[in-house]
């Protein structure tokens, strides 16, 4: 049973592109969330998908936006990137509701230079 | 969302018993308390989880206060691999259940 996959694994871009990161879920997980991991910080919440639809939020700009697709797998994108959104992304997939457990990927490293 | 107070860093004798603390004073009613762990460059490693009870499965044990203000994770058996950042996270009830909010977690060192 496949956990959580994302792709690619590492990126570099430079600034102003944009870029488009891709997960997908545990098998039968219908819930897909995002993080942002800059170094030597936990994981902050970027947003999170169910039925196709941005349903929950963080504090991150619009130029960070996302889609999910009917087989559940999402995508995340950045527009005109800044050094500062060096980081590990995350993708993670649950069931919904508070007592259905995340499962993180390993993550996309994107560098931008 | 419930704030959490972990120390920074702990240290284990390989085979001895690892017991994390989590402070969690403001939880409410229907706020979950989660465990993940993190490996250098990987993604964070779900452990286990409760509300009220007790709770138990292959890789851990938690144990919640009864007026659920605290947390202990207990690791019975640690082993070299259980090296990590462990991350105590109070998981919001409702409509903001999707979010989870990482603190700066416990670094955990397991020694031989």
């Amino acid at each position: 049973d496949a956990g959580v996959t994302q792709s690619p694994t590492h990126l570099i871009k430079t600034r102003g592109q944009q870029v488009t990161l891709r997960c997908s879920p545990k098998s039968g997980h219908d819930t897909v969330s995002w993080y942002q991991q800059a170094l030597g910080q936990g994981p902050q919440f970027i947003f999170q998908y169910y039925e196709e639809e941005e349903r929950q939020r963080g504090n991150f700009p619009d130029r960070f936006s996302g889609h999910q697709f009917p087989n559940y797998s999402s995508e995340l994108n950045v527009n005109a990137l800044l050094l500062g959104d060096s980081a590990l992304y995350l993708c993670a997939s649950s069931l919904g509701g508070p007592n259905s457990p995340l499962h993180f990927g390993n993550g996309t490293r994107l560098t931008v230079t | 969302d419930a704030k959490t107070t972990q120390p920074p860093s702990m240290d284990c004798a390989e085979g001895r018993a690892a017991n994390l603390p989590c402070n969690h004073s403001t939880i409410s009613g229907n706020e979950y308390v989660y465990w993940y762990r993190q490996i250098h460059s990987q993604g964070p490693q779900y452990i286990i989880h409760g509300l009220k009870n007790n709770e138990t499965n292959e890789m851990a044990s938690l144990i919640i206060t009864e007026d659920r203000k605290s947390s202990t994770l207990i690791l019975p058996h640690a082993t070299l691999r259980d090296t990590a950042v462990y991350y105590c996270i109070v998981r919001a009830g409702g409509t903001s259940y999707g979010k989870l909010t990482f603190g700066q977690g416990t670094i955990l060192t397991v020694h031989p």
